[in-house]
């Protein structure tokens, strides 16, 4: 079993509607959490982080962890076709001794 | 202020020919780190440095692959001999500590290609 586990999708919405994406993790060290989004050809880009459990809400995003279940979100009101890419979730259990542990990502496509 | 770039975006090459990347981080970022990320997968941790020093490098497969970063700012990685199964994209990634409130900032990636 993986660390981080993730859908790869596709997901396929249509514009305008709200989008969940979701990834479970294994251990429970892991106290620091973030969303990062990949565009083809490019390199991952930090969307949201988010420490231990909550919400944590940037404009139309909103990250939430739920530590006892061990499950994380990221929410997207209002989906749009700019918002087509993968997105990866990512955790490190923090202590600045790790790199990122990664999911697989999820490749979303927001219909126009 | 200009992102991480790396060089060359794309690597086609022969399998058991060898092959290097080479990094520029953020100016200032001390951190650096390099990952591999395999069609379909997220990208995973091959080694970290902080300035000059390699802090993790449990997951570079060593008998092939070597980096290094000299006066702790460029960072190169090298493969030799290359095999086919090492066809990835390459990314480097730069913040300016090592710590879990750094943000990591990743360049576009040198997408290696072996025949």
């Amino acid at each position: 079993q993986k660390e981080v586990e993730q859908d790869p999708g596709p997901l396929s919405v249509p514009e305008g509607a709200i989008v969940s994406l979701n990834c479970t993790y294994s251990n429970s060290a892991f106290q620091y959490f973030m969303w990062y989004r990949q565009y083809s050809r490019k390199g991952p880009e930090l969307l949201m982080y988010t420490y231990s459990s909550g919400n944590k809400e940037d404009g139309r995003f909103t990250a939430q962890v739920d530590k006892s279940s061990k499950y994380i979100s990221l929410f997207i009101r209002d989906s749009q076709p700019s918002d087509s890419a993968t997105y990866l979730c990512a955790t490190y259990s923090g202590g600045g001794a790790d790199g990122l542990t990664f999911g697989k990502g999820t490749h979303l496509i927001i219909q126009p | 202020e200009a992102g991480v770039v790396q060089s060359p975006r794309y690597k086609i090459i022969e399998k058991k020919q060898p092959v290097a990347f080479w990094c520029n981080p953020i100016s200032g970022h001390n951190t650096l780190y390099w990952y591999r990320q395999n069609l379909g997968q997220g990208p995973e941790l091959l080694i970290r440095y902080e300035n000059e020093e390699a802090v993790d490098d449990s997951q570079l497969p060593k008998d092939r692959f070597s980096a290094e970063r000299l006066k702790g700012v460029d960072s190169t990685l090298k493969i030799q001999p290359a095999e086919l199964g090492d066809s990835a994209v390459y990314l480097c990634a730069s913040s300016s500590g090592g710590t879990s409130t750094d943000t990591q900032y990743f360049g576009p990636g040198t997408r290696l290609t072996v025949l």
